[in-house]
Parts: C-alpha cells; structure tokens; sequence
C-alpha cells in the first residue's frame, strides 16, 4: 500500500481480555517498529524488528506484550489480559533500510490503533 | 536513560505570530533529532530531520536548531496559521535506532 497501515483503528476491550494489533508496513520495508503512546504524552518505543527478527524488545512494558512478524512483512502485537493501564494509542512505523534514521532513513508512522480497556 | 522534555506544553497564539518551540534532552550523544508533527487521530509526520553534526535545518516557514552540548533544540515557526495548530515532538535517536520522543507542545493558532 502506499503507506503504513493499521488495524483496529478502534478497539474497545474488557479488563482481562486478549487483543490482536495489526501493522502492514509500507511493502519492502525492512525496519519496523511499535510505539505506546498515552494520552498527553509522547509515544514510547515498544520492540524493533529487522525483517522477521525481533532485534530490541527492551520496550515491552510486562510479558503480557508480545510482537511477531514472522514472514518479515505483516506484525502483530498481542496484549494478554489487558489491563486498563494498557489504555494508549498503539503506533507502528517501518523504514526502508535497516538502522534508524542516522542510517540515511526515513521513518514512516501508521495513524495508530486506539486501545480502551474498560 | 535519555529523558527528553518539551516547553511550553500548551500555546495559543493568534495568527501571523511568530513562535517558538523548545526541546531539551539530558544524553547529548545523540544521532540525529527530529521534529514531528501530530494531528488529532492521526499518526506522526517528520517535519525536520538534524544530524548530529549540523546546526540547524528548514524547510518553507519552518526553522529547527540544534546545540548538541547544551541538549537543545529549537523550533521556529514563522507567520504562523490555523493550520499550523497541532501537536508538535521532538525525538532523539539514540545508538539502537529507536526514537526517544518529548511530549510534545499542543499548538493553536488562532485566526
């Protein structure tokens, strides 16, 4: 696609429940990463993958947070039982080459899924 | 840990005013810093890339300055309009290529 995709866009789930976010990154993407963003604040980084290899998962805020991308395109990041400090926009960026933007990159961002746990 | 902090946190500015936007982070070896911009709903679009290595950056009424050792940035926005008002972040790319972002200044200009 022409840019970087997300779904849900919306997802409203009950405390305990398990959710499934998906990212499609721009086609021929190397780089793609997960951010967390809370209302009012920055987004924070979450995991990083290079291909299908998940190189930096230092982000993952508990071992309720798990990233995949197993054929090096499509990721999904799973929450398991959500709690309602999982409530947060759920960004997903890729970028062309490896590295970051020192690298000679440019970053693409996704326009996010919106989490409420309730 | 880099920590990065965004004064003011909030403006209203009528519009044509010029304004400024500062950006603070406490490990200056950095590789580059970005400017983003957010619209409500919306994801993050890069308005300025600096290098470690320059000073400062533009791009049409925008101007972005970098002081590596004092841990500053600055964003100028000139004439500014009613379709400037959004979120804007600053972001530090660390060694690891993630970004470190600030959290952000809440923009309105007001027509």
């Amino acid at each position: 696609g022409a840019g970087v995709s997300q779904s849900p866009r919306y997802k409203v789930a009950k405390r305990g429940q398990d959710v499934a976010l998906r990212c499609d990154p721009i086609s021929g993407h190397v780089s793609l990463f997960w951010y967390q963003q809370a209302l009012g604040q920055g987004p924070e980084f979450l995991t990083y993958f290079q291909n299908e290899a998940q190189l930096d998962k230092s982000g993952l805020p508990s071992d309720r947070f798990f990233a995949e991308r197993p054929e090096g395109s499509v990721s999904t990041l799973k929450i398991q039982r959500t709690q309602q400090e999982d409530s947060a926009v759920y960004l997903c960026a890729s970028s062309l080459f490896r590295g970051g933007v020192s690298a000679g990159n440019t970053i693409y961002f996704g326009e996010g899924s919106w989490l409420t746990v309730v | 840990k880099q920590e990065v902090t965004q004064i003011p946190a909030a403006l209203s500015v009528p519009e044509g005013e010029n304004l400024v936007l500062n950006c603070s982070f406490t490990d200056s070896a950095i590789y580059n810093l970005q400017w983003f911009r957010q619209d409500p709903g919306k994801g993050l679009t890069s308005l300025l890339l600096i290098q470690s290595s320059q000073r400062e950056q533009t791009s049409g009424r925008l101007n972005a300055s970098l002081d590596k050792s004092s841990g500053r940035s600055t964003l100028y926005i000139a004439a500014s309009q009613p379709g400037d008002s959004a979120t804007y972040l600053c972001a530090v790319e660390n060694y690891g290529q993630n970004f470190v972002f600030g959290p952000g200044t809440r923009l309105s200009v007001l027509p």
